[in-house]
C-alpha cells in the first residue's frame, strides 16, 4: 500500500496570503496524484488532478506540481471560501490511498 | 448535472448487516467505475471499495475485506454496498463517488453521504 503524507497538518494564514501544501507518497505515483477539498458538513470536492490539471470550474489561485512521491498544492492567495481541510489521494496503484489531510485555518 | 445521492445509513448493532445504496443521475452511468469512500466524522478519508463500468471487476480495502460486497444496476443507474459483520470501526458517513474513467482513477463527483453507526 502506498502511504501519503500530508505537511503540515494545520496551516494558519491570512486572507490574501500565500498557502502551501505538501504530500509525500511513500513510493513513486508518477502523476497519478488528486487534491480535494473538503468543508464542514460537506463531501470532498475534487481540485486538481494529474498533480497539476486542475478541476472544472475550479479558480486560476490553485495550483498542482510535483511528480514522483513530491507534491505540492498551492493557493495563491487565500479568499474566505478558502478555508477547509485539504487531501491528496494517489490513484496509482490500488488500494487507493489518501493522505491525513491539511487543515487551511484563518491566522 | 451529475447527482450521486446515497441511503440506507441507520444505526446498527455490531454483527449486523446493512446495505447501503447510491442513485446517480447526470451521466452515462454505465461508462464509469464507481466508489465507496468513507469518512469517520472529524477524520479523514479512507477508500473503501471499488467496481468496473459492468462490474467486471471489484476492489476492496483490507479493512472490509470478506465482509462488505459491491454491486451495480446499470439499468437503474444504482450502486449498493452491502455490509455484513459489522464492527464499531466501520462506524462513518459513507460516499459514493464517481471515477474519472472506466477503469480506476480519481474520483470527480461526490454524493453528500450517509451516516452509518455501529453501535450497541
Amino acid at each position: 500500500e502506498i502511504v501519503m503524507t500530508q505537511s503540515p497538518a494545520t496551516l494558519s494564514v491570512s486572507p490574501g496570503e500565500r498557502a502551501t501544501l505538501s504530500c509525500r507518497a511513500s513510493q513513486s505515483v508518477s502523476i497519478s496524484l488528486a487534491w480535494y477539498q473538503q468543508k464542514p458538513g460537506q463531501a470532498p470536492r475534487l481540485l486538481i488532478y494529474g498533480a497539476s490539471t486542475r478541476a472544472t470550474g475550479i479558480p486560476a489561485r490553485f495550483s498542482g506540481s510535483g511528480s514522483g512521491t513530491e507534491f505540492t498544492l498551492t493557493i495563491s492567495s487565500l479568499q474566505s471560501e478558502d478555508f477547509a481541510i485539504y487531501y491528496c489521494q494517489q490513484y496509482h496503484n490500488s488500494p487507493l490511498t489518501f493522505g491525513g489531510g491539511t487543515k487551511v485555518e484563518i491566522k | 448535472e451529475v447527482q450521486l445521492v446515497e441511503s440506507g445509513g441507520i444505526v446498527v448493532r455490531p454483527g449486523g448487516s446493512l446495505r447501503l445504496s447510491c442513485a446517480a443521475s447526470g451521466f452515462t452511468f454505465d461508462d464509469y467505475t464507481m466508489h465507496w469512500v468513507r469518512q469517520v466524522p472529524g477524520k479523514g478519508l479512507e477508500w473503501v471499495s471499488l467496481i468496473t463500468w459492468n462490474g467486471g471487476r471489484t476492489s476492496f480495502a483490507d479493512s472490509v475485506k470478506g465482509r462488505f460486497t459491491i454491486s451495480r444496476d446499470n439499468n437503474k443507474n444504482s450502486l449498493d454496498l452491502q455490509m455484513n459483520s459489522l464492527r464499531t470501526e466501520d462506524t462513518a458517513f459513507y460516499y459514493c463517488a464517481k471515477d474519472s474513467r472506466s477503469n480506476w482513477g480519481y474520483f470527480d463527483y461526490w454524493g453528500q453521504g450517509t451516516l452509518v453507526t455501529v453501535s450497541s
